[in-house]
């Protein structure tokens, strides 16, 4: 069974220095793996996803992630934070299941604060 | 951008009563999901539902829960009897195969037990 392990429950940065947020996972399978973020009071929006194609991923608003295999890591950066990043940021771990639909395992979430 | 919509945003029940939950998947799409957030708590998954069947369902989703799709446009979660630990945001998805592309998730419908 897979798992996401987001090791940080918090992280705060300045405005317009850099983010990473860290998420590494446990997959029997090669699993697909997604960062969603999630505005106070929004839904869940996809920032970027990794589908076994290219290992570094670009996503929405700057973001970016790169899947390291030997590391069971898929961490996500921005080089220059802006203070509409704050809010929630998941990690995701997918895996295929045969003649059935997927179901996601979220990590726990790191709450992203951005100081002016 | 397709998108999954959801109503309400916000639904406050009493406890015991019945609530319905509504979704509308993005038209081409296959699969269907519902997934919780309990404030403050991870996000969970509480069912699938694929070809007019739930495919897999979670330990959460235990005989209060219901989920239908009454007429190939809209995804309902049924709560019948309402606790005070059902209050959480709601989220449906749908996703177009099974091949990882990732799902679009609703905004969610934020519901409220008093």
């Amino acid at each position: 069974a897979q798992s996401v392990t987001q090791l940080d429950s918090h992280v705060s940065v300045s405005e317009g220095t850099p983010v990473l947020l860290r998420c590494n996972y446990s997959s029997s399978y090669s699993p697909s793996l997604f960062w969603y973020v999630q505005h106070p009071n929004k839904g869940l929006q996809l920032l970027l996803k990794y589908t076994s194609a290219a290992t570094l991923v670009k996503g929405i608003n700057g973001f970016e992630a790169e899947f390291k295999k030997s590391e069971t890591s898929f961490h996500l950066t921005k080089p220059s934070a802006h203070m509409s990043d704050a809010a929630e940021y998941f990690c995701v771990v997918s895996e295929g299941r045969d003649n059935y639909g997927q179901n996601f395992v979220f990590g726990p979430g790191t709450r992203l604060s951005v100081l002016p | 951008e397709p998108e999954v919509t959801q109503t309400p945003s916000h639904q406050v029940t009493q406890m015991g009563q019945e609530v319905i939950l509504r979704c509308v998947p993005i038209s081409n799409h296959l699969y269907f999901y519902w997934y919780r957030q309990i404030l403050g708590q991870k996000v969970e998954f509480l069912v699938s539902f694929y070809n007019n069947e739930i495919s897999e369902k979670s330990e959460i989703f235990d005989d209060q829960f219901s989920v239908e799709r009454p007429d190939g446009s809209n995804f309902t979660l049924k709560i019948r009897s309402t606790k005070l630990e059902d209050s959480a945001m709601y989220f449906c998805a749908s996703v177009a195969r099974d091949n990882n592309y990732g799902y679009t998730f609703g905004s969610g419908t934020r519901l409220t037990v008093v």
